[in-house]
């Protein structure tokens, strides 16, 4: 089983709103991944944790706010964010180096 | 930072071969070549990676030049189902962490 979850499916949230993004995985994999996807472009990392620890972050402006709360899950905090932070948000988890990504959530910011 | 450079897209028909270019010149020896394809609007789905050499699992099969510059992946039956764009990626050490630098990818049509 290589699944990796991701909720809400959609999100429309306006720009004072708060609002948070889950990952799950039962794989036992102890790397979680955030990426961030424009329309017509590839994924960009955003965040990578390991052993529930962040360890990379790519220079990502603070109205994003990762948090691992235990080895399966993985939340996104959003706070106070901009129209051109539409995109479509994707999490990923891999054992070693293969990573398995989620089938993301669609973010739109009014 | 695009390692790969992949043509922006492809067309093929069903039941025939599809065979994706990636070059990938600036490659280094323990970089790894990772492909990837997303269906629209869905994630990722990983389908098959090497270093040096060639490799097949039920999904495809890679091609590796012997100078590693260039790979090629290889669907042997294309079907509709394949329709989706193919990234071709280069995993590097970052950090101490393993880091996907995708390409630009490759948009495949399949028609029947």
């Amino acid at each position: 089983d290589t699944e990796v979850t991701q909720t809400p499916k959609h999100l429309v949230m306006g720009m004072t709103n708060k609002k948070s993004l889950k990952c799950e995985q039962h794989m036992g994999h102890r790397a979680m991944y955030w990426y961030k996807q424009k329309a017509k472009k590839p994924p960009e990392l955003m965040f990578v944790y390991s052993y529930e620890k962040l360890s990379i972050n790519e220079s990502v402006p603070s109205r994003f706010s990762p948090e691992c709360p235990n080895s399966s899950l993985l939340n996104l905090h959003l706070h106070a964010l901009q129209p051109e932070d539409s995109a479509l948000y994707l999490c990923a988890s891999s054992l070693s180096v293969t990573q398995y990504f989620g089938p993301g959530t669609r973010l739109t910011v009014l | 930072d695009a390692k790969t450079t992949q043509p922006p897209s492809m067309d093929c028909a069903e039941g025939r071969a599809a065979n994706l270019p990636c070059n990938h010149s600036t490659i280094s020896g323990n970089e790894y070549v990772y492909w990837y394809r997303q269906i629209h609007s869905q994630g990722p789905q990983y389908i098959i990676h090497g270093l040096k050499n060639n490799e097949t699992n039920e999904m495809a099969s890679l091609i590796i030049t012997e100078d590693r510059k260039s790979s090629t992946l290889i669907l042997p039956h294309a079907t509709l189902r394949d329709t989706a764009v193919y990234y071709c990626i280069v995993r590097v050490l970052y950090g101490g962490y393993n880091k996907l630098i995708f390409g630009a990818g490759t948009r495949l049509a399949v028609h029947p």
